[in-house]
Formats: C-alpha cells, structure tokens, sequence
C-alpha cells in the first residue's frame, strides 16, 4: 500500500512567521512531489512541484526533498492570514498515467 | 494554461437517480483524466482513471456499474452516479495532466462538484 503521510494540525502560526509542513512517503520508488493547497469548499490548486533532492524557492514558498529519507516540506515564508488552509501533499509514482496519491493534507491557521 | 472545467458545481438531487458530472479539459488534450472523491474533512481518494477512447480503471473498492466513466473526447469525460443513495453525497473532482508535459507534471483541478443526495 502506498501511502502519504502527514499531520493534520491544526498548525497554527503568527502573521509574518514561516509555517513549516512535513510529509513523508512510503514508495522509495516515487520520483515526483507535490503541493496544493485547498480552501474550504474548493478544489485543490497547485503551489509547486519538486523532483530532485534539496530545496526549490518560489516566492514565499520553498519545497524541501529529501529521497533518502522519503521526506518532502514545504516552508512559508511571511505567513499571512490568506495563507490559512489545509496544504496537501502529494505523490507521483512514476509509472505512466498514474494518478497522484495524496496525504490527509494539514491544517494551517495563521492569526493575524 | 492548463484549465480544466467541471459542471455543475453543486447538485441536489433525490435517492435512487442519477447524476452526471463533466470534465473538460479547455486549453489542451487529456488522453487520461482521473475522479477524485473527497469527504468531509478527508483526503482526496482516487476513483478511477478514466482514458479515452477506452474503458475506465477503477480503484479496489469502487463499483463501476455505479460510477459510470465516459471519455468520449480528448476534452471531456463523464461521470454517470447512477441509483445515487444518500452515502454518495461527497465532493467529486476531476483533474488531468497537460498533454506532452511528461508523466511527472502536475495534476490540474478542476472546481468540484458537491453532490448532494437526499
């Protein structure tokens, strides 16, 4: 069973603090991660995407990986109050056509 | 780029009819387009991978003479609830991949439809 793992939260954070989410995976073999972000009632729109160790920016946000540890996080910088909502992490096997798998996703509040 | 459109957005409908939600891909083709369903306060679940011009795969679990799949185009893809009971009221989504961005590329959403069954 392949799974996505990571903690629900709530993950709660000041204005302006950076929120740290965690995230790890059980398919050594997974080669592509990724993270959205859903708003209560909506669907899940993409944030960023990683494919190689280390670390990837793009504005406030920056994507950790880590593939000897199966580990992926996203940090956000300058946490903001529009940034509340639950962060999803997700998967991609690599086998072709495959859907992505998703984690439960976390929590963040962020309190002006 | 890279838009997908779901209709309808939110439907209520009556114990034991049926229901269809389309998937359109706008602004590129989707041989395969793959149906999420999501609970209240749980993760997307994958339900099937629908391909065109063939038959849809279904995750272990999920009945496909209920759930029907029709991917009949490169843009769209249908999912028929069929004799929808109370217990399908859930939030389904559909997403694909933008043609020739390679199996890694991300997933686009589109909106979701909250289906409601009473």
């Amino acid at each position: 069973q392949k799974e996505v793992e990571q903690n629900s939260g709530p993950l709660s954070v000041p204005e302006g603090a950076i929120a740290s989410l965690n995230c790890t995976y059980s398919d050594r073999g997974s080669q592509s991660f990724f993270w959205y972000r859903q708003y209560s009632g909506k669907s899940p729109e993409l944030i960023m995407f990683i494919y190689s160790n280390g670390d990837k920016e793009d504005g406030r946000f920056t994507a950790q990986l880590n593939k000897a540890s199966q580990y992926v996080s996203l940090l956000i910088r300058d946490s903001q109050p529009s940034d509340s909502a639950t962060y999803l992490c997700a998967v991609n096997t690599g086998q072709a056509g495959t859907a992505l798998i998703f984690g439960k996703g976390t929590t963040l509040s962020v309190s002006s | 780029g890279a838009v997908v459109s779901q209709h309808p957005s939110w439907v209520i409908c009556k114990s034991g009819t049926s229901v269809k939600i389309e998937c359109r891909s706008l602004d590129f083709q989707a041989t395969t387009m793959f149906w999420y369903r999501q609970f209240p306060k749980q993760s997307l679940m994958l339900m099937a991978t629908s391909n065109e011009g063939s038959k849809a795969t279904y995750e272990q679990g999920v009945e496909k003479d209920k759930f029907l799949i029709n991917h009949a185009s490169l843009t769209l893809s249908t999912l028929t609830v069929t004799s929808a009971h109370p217990e399908d009221s859930s939030f389904y989504i559909c997403s694909a991949r933008a043609g020739g961005t390679g199996n890694n590329s991300p997933l686009h959403f589109g909106n979701g439809t909250r289906l409601t069954v009473t």
